[in-house]
């Protein structure tokens, strides 16, 4: 089943613009973790937050996580055209087994 | 270069029949999935495998099947009773232990019927 949600489903942006996008989940997490997936590629993956942490950057990207409102974003600043792709985030939900539950994802289009 | 690698990147289906889709890792990762993406949709489980000879069902197992015989391949079986099996299939691995390990994706495999 799918955990997460992201919103919005498509975002249009120019170049050096920033993106945000957010994810919601249902059940208590691990972690949580944002992938990009280019057009008929596979998905890569961007950055993890663990459950006990609230911010983490990487290079341009910035993930935060709030619990207790089972709620985390991705910021993507000054936007480049390379950045065009979907983003999805996946939880890493408590139980036995490692398994991620992946959303819908956002498609993010960025402007010359 | 380290990687995962799934052949074919496009397959056609004829009407009862089953059809395999290729899973190699060279990454020496335990854990191996596959997923089934639809347009516009996120990624759904549909089996994993945490260690030679065993995996799991997903949430969409039904009309699929698959074996893990050795560590760096995990072949998906596209059975005929799986009606509906137009889609992008991608495998992905990852490291067992901590919780915090990203999977590794391949480019996955388009399969459409004929």
């Amino acid at each position: 089943s799918q955990q997460g949600e992201e919103d919005p489903q498509a975002l249009s942006i120019q170049e050096g613009e920033n993106a945000t996008m957010n994810c919601s989940y249902k059940t208590s997490i691990n972690n949580l973790q944002w992938y990009r997936q280019n057009s008929g590629r596979g998905l890569v993956h961007l950055i993890l937050i663990r459950s006990n942490e609230r911010e983490k950057h990487s290079g341009r990207l910035r993930v935060t996580l709030d619990t207790s409102k089972k709620s985390s974003s991705l910021l993507i600043t000054a936007s480049r055209a390379a950045d065009t792709a979907s983003y999805f985030c996946a939880t890493d939900v408590r139980s036995v087994d490692y398994k991620l539950s992946f959303g819908a994802g956002t498609t993010v289009t960025v402007r010359a | 270069d380290g990687g995962i690698t799934q052949s074919p990147k496009y397959l056609f289906r004829k009407e009862g029949q089953n059809v395999t889709l290729s899973c190699e890792q060279n990454l020496n990762h335990d854990a191996m999935y596959w997923y089934r993406q639809d347009p516009g949709q996120g990624l759904r489980l549909i089996y994993y495998s945490q260690i030679v000879n065993d995996f799991q069902k997903g949430d969409i197992a039904e009309g699929y099947s698959v074996s893990r015989e050795k560590k760096e391949s995990f072949p998906l079986t596209v059975t005929s009773a799986q009606k509906n099996p137009t889609a992008f299939y991608l495998c992905a691995s990852s490291i067992l232990g901590d919780r915090g390990q990203p999977q590794h994706f391949g480019d996955g495999t388009r399969l459409s019927i004929l």
